[in-house]
């Protein structure tokens, strides 16, 4: 079956450190892979997505993913964390039949000062 | 980039009134559009795949007859929740693709509508 796995449903972070979000993911076919963020009572913005190619996908915000077809794993990182990148953090594959989505069940990044 | 609208952004109704929610594209025509409902602290669960001129999809477990989807034009679908219940409230939110003319893909992206909070009592 098709699934998005995000481990870590919620990950506090200083303000300045590094961020990593993991994200896996059970596709049959080769799979379209995003990240989408939300700020809290808003709707997802979408901050990278990866097609085809180079398998390291530079998004907004210095956000940056990278697909690991051997892992089934498409990673968020971002090298220094800012105070309004607290959010939650949704990893999706697809098309599905239809072109439909599959969402993960999302990571709620928290900063600390 | 292109810009999906929803309206209302927010609702309070009386338990067994319905509610209409509008998704509209603004900048482009949305062949396809979604509706998803989410409830706090989880992810989007799809209700329906709405396509222009038809009738929508709807995913298992989701009663067609209380949310009906209707999507007339190539940028404007709705959502309507009739008869609703405390249970209905919920965070709606709707997603359109842009088709691009003239080109057959297998996929197009996604644009998210800001959402809608509907709250029953």
């Amino acid at each position: 079956a098709q699934s998005v796995t995000q481990p870590d449903i919620h990950i506090t972070v200083s303000e300045g450190a590094s961020l990593e979000l993991r994200c896996n993911y059970s596709y049959g076919a080769t799979p379209y892979l995003f990240w989408y963020v939300q700020s809290p009572g808003q709707g997802l913005q979408l901050l990278l997505k990866y097609f085809s190619g180079d398998t390291l996908v530079q998004g907004i915000k210095g956000f940056e993913a990278e697909f690991k077809r051997s892992q089934s794993s498409f990673n968020l990182r971002k090298p220094s964390v800012h105070w309004s990148d607290a959010a939650e953090y949704f990893c999706a594959v697809g098309p599905n039949q239809g072109g439909k989505l599959i969402f993960g069940q999302g990571t709620e990044l928290s900063v600390k000062p | 980039g292109a810009v999906v609208s929803q309206h209302p952004s927010w609702v309070i109704c009386k338990s067994g009134t319905s509610v209409k929610i509008e998704c509209r594209s603004l900048d482009f025509q949305a062949t396809t559009m979604f509706w998803y409902r989410q409830f706090p602290k989880q992810s989007l669960m799809l209700m329906a795949t709405s396509n222009e001129g038809s009738k929508a999809t709807y995913e298992q477990g989701v009663e067609k007859d209380k949310f009906l989807i209707n999507h007339a034009s190539l940028t404007l679908s709705t959502l309507t929740v009739t008869s609703a219940h405390p249970e209905d409230s919920s965070f709606y939110i709707c997603s359109a693709n842009e088709g691009l003319a003239g080109y057959l893909s297998s996929y197009n992206e996604q644009f998210f509508g800001p959402g809608t909070r509907l709250t029953v009592l």
